[in-house]
C-alpha cells in the first residue's frame, strides 16, 4: 500500500530565506506526483505536477524534483515571502493500484515572517 | 481556475439523518474524487468515479454512497449521518491519469 510522508510537519522562517520541503513514498510505481498549497480555510490549490519520467518542474519561485527511485520529492521555494504561508501538500497518483486517485501526505505547514 | 462547485459550502445536521452533498464540474473531466479531510489524519479517499454511472469505494467508504448520472455531477449521499462524520468534504477531478487534479473549496459538515 502505497504511504507518503512530508517531513516537517511544521517550519518557520524569516521572509527572504530559501528553503525546502521534503516528500517521500514508498511506492516506486506511479503516474505522477503533485504539489499542492492550501490556505486555512480553503480549498487545495495545485502548484506543479511531475509525470513520473522527469525529474523536475519549475514555476516562478516554485521548482519541484523527483526522483522515483529512492521515492523522493522535493519543493523548493526561492526568496520566501510572508504570502508563501499555507500548508503545502504532495501527493502521488500510483500505476499499480485500483482507483489511481492521489494519495496524500499529511502536509509542512509553512510559516514566514516578515 | 477550474470549474468546480461544490454545494452546500457549510451544513449543519442531526445524527441520523441522510445528507447528500453535490459537486458539479464544468470542465467535462472524466474522474471525480470524494475525499474527506480531518485533523490528524490528512486527506482520506472517500468514493471516486471513473465515468458516468461507474464508481468505487476508497479508504473510508463505510456509511457513504455516491452516484454519478452525468458526467457533470457526483453526488456524495451520507446513509445516516454520524458524528465521526463531522468533516470537510472536498471533492477533485482530473481529465486522465497524467493531468492534474483540481479541487473545489470544500464543504464543511457539522453532525451534531
Amino acid at each position: 500500500k502505497q504511504e507518503v510522508t512530508q517531513i516537517p510537519a511544521a517550519l518557520s522562517v524569516p521572509e527572504g530565506e530559501n528553503l525546502v520541503l521534503n516528500c517521500s513514498f514508498t511506492d516506486s510505481a506511479i503516474y505522477n506526483l503533485q504539489w499542492f498549497r492550501q490556505d486555512p480555510g480553503k480549498g487545495l490549490t495545485s502548484l506543479l505536477l511531475i509525470q513520473s519520467s522527469q525529474r523536475e518542474q519549475t514555476s516562478g519561485r516554485l521548482n519541484a524534483s523527483l526522483d522515483k527511485s529512492s521515492g523522493r520529492s522535493t519543493l523548493y521555494i526561492a526568496a520566501s515571502q510572508p504570502g508563501d504561508s499555507a500548508t503545502y501538500l504532495c501527493a502521488v497518483r500510483p500505476a499499480n493500484q485500483a482507483g489511481t486517485a492521489l494519495i496524500f501526505g499529511k502536509g509542512t505547514t509553512l510559516s514566514v515572517s516578515s | 481556475d477550474a470549474g468546480i462547485t461544490q454545494s452546500p459550502r457549510h451544513k449543519v445536521t442531526e445524527t441520523g439523518t441522510p445528507v447528500t452533498l453535490r459537486c458539479h464540474q464544468t470542465e467535462n473531466h472524466r474522474y471525480m474524487y470524494w475525499y474527506r479531510q480531518d485533523p490528524g489524519h490528512g486527506l482520506r479517499l472517500i468514493h471516486y468515479s471513473y465515468g458516468v454511472k461507474d464508481t468505487d469505494k476508497g479508504e473510508v467508504s463505510d456509511g457513504y454512497s455516491v452516484s454519478r448520472s452525468k458526467t457533470e455531477d457526483f453526488l456524495l449521499t451520507l446513509e445516516s449521518a454520524t458524528s465521526s462524520q463531522t468533516s470537510v468534504y472536498f471533492c477533485a477531478i482530473s481529465a486522465d491519469l497524467y493531468t492534474e487534479a483540481f479541487f473545489g473549496q470544500g464543504t464543511r459538515l457539522t453532525v451534531v
